[in-house]
Protein backbone atom coordinates (compact mmCIF):
# COMPACT_ATOMS: atom_id res chain seq x y z
CA UNK A 1 0.00 0.00 0.00
CA UNK A 2 0.65 3.47 -0.42
CA UNK A 3 3.54 4.80 2.27
CA UNK A 4 3.65 7.99 4.16
CA UNK A 5 7.10 8.73 6.71
CA UNK A 6 8.05 10.89 8.67
CA UNK A 7 11.24 12.43 10.34
CA UNK A 8 12.38 11.74 12.96
CA UNK A 9 10.99 9.11 14.43
CA UNK A 10 11.44 10.52 17.84
CA UNK A 11 12.97 13.53 19.13
CA UNK A 12 13.79 15.32 22.67
CA UNK A 13 14.47 18.90 22.73
CA UNK A 14 14.75 21.39 25.94
CA UNK A 15 12.04 23.89 26.58
CA UNK A 16 11.93 27.11 24.44
CA UNK A 17 13.14 25.23 21.85
CA UNK A 18 11.43 24.95 18.01
CA UNK A 19 11.23 21.29 16.53
CA UNK A 20 10.56 20.93 12.96
CA UNK A 21 8.65 17.38 12.27
CA UNK A 22 8.60 16.17 8.42
CA UNK A 23 5.51 14.22 6.45
CA UNK A 24 6.56 12.96 3.35
CA UNK A 25 4.20 10.77 1.02
CA UNK A 26 6.50 8.55 -0.84
CA UNK A 27 4.99 7.38 -3.82
CA UNK A 28 2.08 9.84 -4.36
CA UNK A 29 1.18 13.12 -4.54
CA UNK A 30 -0.61 14.40 -1.43
CA UNK A 31 -2.58 17.85 -2.01
CA UNK A 32 -3.89 17.63 1.38
CA UNK A 33 -1.83 16.20 4.01
CA UNK A 34 -3.48 16.08 7.81
CA UNK A 35 -1.70 16.56 11.40
CA UNK A 36 -2.87 14.68 14.50
CA UNK A 37 -1.46 14.49 18.05
CA UNK A 38 -1.84 11.80 20.74
CA UNK A 39 -1.08 11.81 24.42
CA UNK A 40 -0.81 8.84 26.04
CA UNK A 41 -3.78 6.38 26.52
CA UNK A 42 -5.86 8.88 24.37
CA UNK A 43 -7.32 8.84 21.19
CA UNK A 44 -5.46 11.06 18.43
CA UNK A 45 -7.13 14.47 17.92
CA UNK A 46 -6.82 16.55 14.50
CA UNK A 47 -4.68 19.78 14.79
CA UNK A 48 -4.30 20.99 11.46
CA UNK A 49 -5.32 20.17 7.54
CA UNK A 50 -2.67 20.78 5.75
CA UNK A 51 -3.00 22.37 1.75
CA UNK A 52 -0.14 22.56 -1.01
CA UNK A 53 -0.15 26.17 -1.66
CA UNK A 54 -1.91 27.33 0.75
CA UNK A 55 -2.86 28.26 4.49
CA UNK A 56 -3.57 25.43 6.54
CA UNK A 57 -6.42 24.93 8.47
CA UNK A 58 -6.53 24.51 12.10
CA UNK A 59 -9.30 22.48 14.55
CA UNK A 60 -10.84 24.78 17.47
CA UNK A 61 -7.98 25.62 20.05
CA UNK A 62 -5.39 24.62 18.09
CA UNK A 63 -2.36 27.79 18.13
CA UNK A 64 -1.32 28.20 14.51
CA UNK A 65 1.74 30.45 15.50
CA UNK A 66 3.02 27.48 17.57
CA UNK A 67 1.94 24.64 15.56
CA UNK A 68 3.57 25.94 12.15
CA UNK A 69 2.46 24.04 8.57
CA UNK A 70 4.30 24.31 5.46
CA UNK A 71 2.95 22.63 2.51
CA UNK A 72 5.47 23.28 0.16
CA UNK A 73 5.28 20.73 -2.04
CA UNK A 74 3.30 17.50 -3.27
CA UNK A 75 5.12 14.95 -1.17
CA UNK A 76 6.50 16.99 2.01
CA UNK A 77 4.29 19.02 4.41
CA UNK A 78 6.20 20.00 7.76
CA UNK A 79 5.07 20.46 10.97
CA UNK A 80 7.20 22.96 13.55
CA UNK A 81 6.37 23.40 17.00
CA UNK A 82 7.36 26.72 18.11
CA UNK A 83 9.22 27.33 21.30
CA UNK A 84 8.19 24.06 22.87
CA UNK A 85 7.27 23.48 26.74
CA UNK A 86 6.90 20.47 28.55
CA UNK A 87 3.22 20.45 28.04
CA UNK A 88 3.50 19.47 23.80
CA UNK A 89 5.35 16.51 24.33
CA UNK A 90 3.39 14.22 22.81
CA UNK A 91 3.02 11.68 19.93
CA UNK A 92 2.30 13.47 16.71
CA UNK A 93 1.13 11.65 13.28
CA UNK A 94 0.58 12.97 9.90
CA UNK A 95 -1.99 10.99 7.56
CA UNK A 96 -3.06 11.97 3.91
CA UNK A 97 -5.24 10.10 1.59
CA UNK A 98 -3.64 8.08 -1.43
CA UNK A 99 -6.42 6.19 -2.89
CA UNK A 100 -10.40 8.32 -2.79
CA UNK A 101 -11.23 6.50 0.84
CA UNK A 102 -8.31 5.56 2.22
CA UNK A 103 -6.17 7.58 4.63
CA UNK A 104 -2.40 6.67 5.28
CA UNK A 105 -0.73 7.43 8.42
CA UNK A 106 2.58 8.09 8.96
CA UNK A 107 4.98 5.86 11.83
CA UNK A 108 4.18 9.11 14.10
CA UNK A 109 7.18 11.24 15.82
CA UNK A 110 7.08 11.32 19.37
CA UNK A 111 8.38 14.45 21.13
CA UNK A 112 9.65 15.02 24.62
CA UNK A 113 10.37 18.34 25.79
CA UNK A 114 12.45 18.47 29.17
CA UNK B 1 -17.55 14.81 19.60
CA UNK B 2 -16.84 11.29 17.85
CA UNK B 3 -20.17 9.88 16.35
CA UNK B 4 -19.60 6.53 17.35
CA UNK B 5 -20.12 4.34 20.10
CA UNK B 6 -17.12 1.34 21.10
CA UNK B 7 -16.82 -0.85 23.82
CA UNK B 8 -13.78 0.05 25.63
CA UNK B 9 -12.26 -3.24 25.76
CA UNK B 10 -12.55 -6.72 24.11
CA UNK B 11 -10.57 -10.49 24.87
CA UNK B 12 -10.24 -12.54 21.98
CA UNK B 13 -8.57 -15.98 22.13
CA UNK B 14 -5.89 -16.97 19.06
CA UNK B 15 -7.41 -18.54 16.36
CA UNK B 16 -11.52 -17.36 17.25
CA UNK B 17 -12.65 -14.76 14.98
CA UNK B 18 -12.89 -11.05 16.78
CA UNK B 19 -16.22 -9.76 16.12
CA UNK B 20 -16.06 -6.01 17.16
CA UNK B 21 -18.96 -3.94 16.99
CA UNK B 22 -19.67 0.00 16.49
CA UNK B 23 -22.94 2.29 16.99
CA UNK B 24 -23.38 5.04 14.79
CA UNK B 25 -26.76 5.84 14.70
CA UNK B 26 -26.62 9.35 13.66
CA UNK B 27 -24.86 8.55 10.81
CA UNK B 28 -25.48 10.69 8.00
CA UNK B 29 -27.00 9.23 4.09
CA UNK B 30 -23.22 10.56 2.23
CA UNK B 31 -21.05 9.20 5.54
CA UNK B 32 -19.18 5.77 5.28
CA UNK B 33 -17.97 3.34 7.85
CA UNK B 34 -14.39 3.39 8.18
CA UNK B 35 -12.04 0.99 10.29
CA UNK B 36 -8.61 1.42 11.69
CA UNK B 37 -6.43 -0.31 14.13
CA UNK B 38 -3.17 1.08 15.81
CA UNK B 39 -0.93 -1.15 17.29
CA UNK B 40 1.08 0.25 20.51
CA UNK B 41 3.08 3.52 19.88
CA UNK B 42 2.42 3.08 15.55
CA UNK B 43 0.42 5.20 13.42
CA UNK B 44 -2.89 4.04 12.63
CA UNK B 45 -3.78 1.13 9.75
CA UNK B 46 -6.52 1.30 7.76
CA UNK B 47 -8.76 -1.53 7.75
CA UNK B 48 -11.78 -1.53 5.56
CA UNK B 49 -14.93 0.87 4.79
CA UNK B 50 -18.40 0.64 3.53
CA UNK B 51 -21.18 2.59 2.73
CA UNK B 52 -24.31 -0.12 3.10
CA UNK B 53 -23.31 -3.21 1.90
CA UNK B 54 -21.29 -5.97 3.39
CA UNK B 55 -17.50 -5.62 2.35
CA UNK B 56 -14.32 -8.11 2.77
CA UNK B 57 -10.67 -7.98 2.27
CA UNK B 58 -7.58 -9.52 3.33
CA UNK B 59 -8.14 -8.19 6.37
CA UNK B 60 -11.38 -8.18 7.78
CA UNK B 61 -14.91 -8.25 6.91
CA UNK B 62 -16.98 -5.37 7.89
CA UNK B 63 -21.38 -6.33 8.39
CA UNK B 64 -23.55 -2.89 8.29
CA UNK B 65 -26.83 -3.39 9.46
CA UNK B 66 -29.64 -2.40 7.04
CA UNK B 67 -30.55 1.00 9.14
CA UNK B 68 -26.76 1.52 8.93
CA UNK B 69 -27.15 2.19 12.51
CA UNK B 70 -24.43 -0.22 13.71
CA UNK B 71 -21.73 -1.97 12.37
CA UNK B 72 -19.50 -5.51 13.15
CA UNK B 73 -15.79 -5.74 12.10
CA UNK B 74 -14.61 -9.19 12.12
CA UNK B 75 -11.12 -10.64 12.21
CA UNK B 76 -11.87 -14.54 11.10
CA UNK B 77 -8.92 -15.89 12.58
CA UNK B 78 -7.44 -13.05 15.46
CA UNK B 79 -3.37 -13.67 15.98
CA UNK B 80 -1.57 -12.35 18.55
CA UNK B 81 -0.41 -9.39 16.39
CA UNK B 82 -3.88 -8.20 16.19
CA UNK B 83 -3.61 -6.88 19.89
CA UNK B 84 -4.57 -3.39 19.32
CA UNK B 85 -6.84 -0.46 19.55
CA UNK B 86 -9.79 -0.43 16.99
CA UNK B 87 -11.44 2.58 15.72
CA UNK B 88 -14.79 2.67 14.06
CA UNK B 89 -14.92 6.17 12.32
CA UNK B 90 -17.91 7.82 10.10
CA UNK B 91 -16.82 10.02 7.50
CA UNK B 92 -18.00 11.39 4.00
CA UNK B 93 -15.94 10.41 1.10
CA UNK B 94 -12.99 12.48 -0.28
CA UNK B 95 -9.78 13.53 -0.03
CA UNK B 96 -10.36 16.54 2.00
CA UNK B 97 -12.69 14.24 4.52
CA UNK B 98 -11.95 14.28 7.83
CA UNK B 99 -11.43 11.58 10.34
CA UNK B 100 -12.64 12.19 14.07
CA UNK B 101 -11.04 9.76 16.33
CA UNK B 102 -13.22 8.29 19.24
CA UNK B 103 -11.82 5.98 22.42
CA UNK B 104 -12.10 3.20 20.57
CA UNK B 105 -11.58 -0.86 20.90
CA UNK B 106 -8.63 -1.99 22.97
CA UNK B 107 -8.94 -5.89 21.79
CA UNK B 108 -6.45 -8.36 23.47
CA UNK B 109 -5.89 -11.10 21.77
CA UNK B 110 -4.14 -14.20 24.00
CA UNK B 111 -3.17 -17.91 23.45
Amino acid sequence: GAVVSQHPSRVICKSGTSVKIECRSLDFQATTMFWYRQFPKQSLMLMATSNEGSKATYEQGVEKDKFLINHASLTLSTLTVTSAHPEDSSFYICSTYAAYNEQFFGPGTRLTVL
Amino acid sequence: DAKTTQPPSMDCAEGRAANLPCNHSTISGNEYVYWYRQIHSQGPQYIIHGLKNNETNEMASLIITEDRKSSTLILPHATLRDTAVYYCIVSPTGTASKLTFGTGTRLQVTL
